[in-house]
């Protein structure tokens, strides 16, 4: 069935280093969901990317889909420690209706 | 606050126990899902409700079952508890069930099994 693998799965950083996590799909998506989850928190979503070769901008944060929307990333750039957390991504299961979501990349930044 | 509410917070019992948990979506949300998180583990899909019916179905044991009521809140039945069934149970909603749809997740229920 489709997977959506997720690397790293950990991932430390200094503040002010950047910080990149990769989505890859073993099917074609439709679209990509992001979101993110912080320690002891709930998932919130982040964005939604459609298109071919689709990148989005939120601040700091650049999402991009891959030209055969088969992968996708999140770029941070120099992290702060407010973004700490857990960051899915989530594609379309291919059997249904339901999405798929990664197994996560956590992200810990030093000070 | 995603306005999206699961109640109990925390719920320990011992093994062979039955167990429910409950979710109030969103205001004006139609679909429900229900998600499993274990420790340092990412979201594995259990089960989806449309406006009352079941919509899709992921990895949800046979002793787990869920529905959803006509006034939109749903309940997940975990029975038979073993001690693998401790994990974060997160509840989600969203305005139309479908994939594209952004989904809002609520506070979620740690289950703890002795």
């Amino acid at each position: 069935g489709q997977q959506v693998m997720q690397i790293p799965q950990y991932q430390h950083v200094q503040e002010g280093e950047d910080f990149t996590t990769y989505c890859n799909s073993s099917t074609t998506l439709s679209n990509i969901q992001w979101y993110k989850q912080r320690p002891g928190g709930h998932p919130v979503f982040l964005i939604q990317l459609v298109k071919s070769g689709e990148v989005k901008k939120q601040k700091r944060l650049t999402f991009q889909f891959g030209e055969a929307k088969k992968n996708s990333s999140l770029h941070i750039t120099a992290t702060q420690t407010t973004d700490v957390g857990t960051y899915f991504c989530a594609g379309p299961h291919n059997a249904g209706n339901m999405l798929t979501f990664g197994g996560g990349t956590r992200l810990m930044v030093k000070p | 606050d995603s306005g999206v509410t699961q109640t109990p917070k925390h719920l320990i019992t011992a093994t062979g126990q039955r167990v429910t948990l409950r979710c109030s979506p969103r205001s004006g949300d139609l679909s429900v899902y229900w998600y499993q998180q274990s420790l340092d583990q990412g979201l594995q899909f259990l089960i989806q409700y449309y406006n009352g019916e079941e919509r899709a179905k992921g990895n949800i044991l046979e002793r787990f079952s869920a529905q959803q009521f006509p006034d939109l809140h749903s309940e997940l039945n975990l029975s038979s508890l073993e001690l693998g069934d401790s994990a974060l149970y997160f509840c989600a909603s969203s305005a139309s069930g479908g994939v594209t749809d952004e989904q809002f997740f609520g506070p979620g229920t740690r289950l703890t099994v002795l």
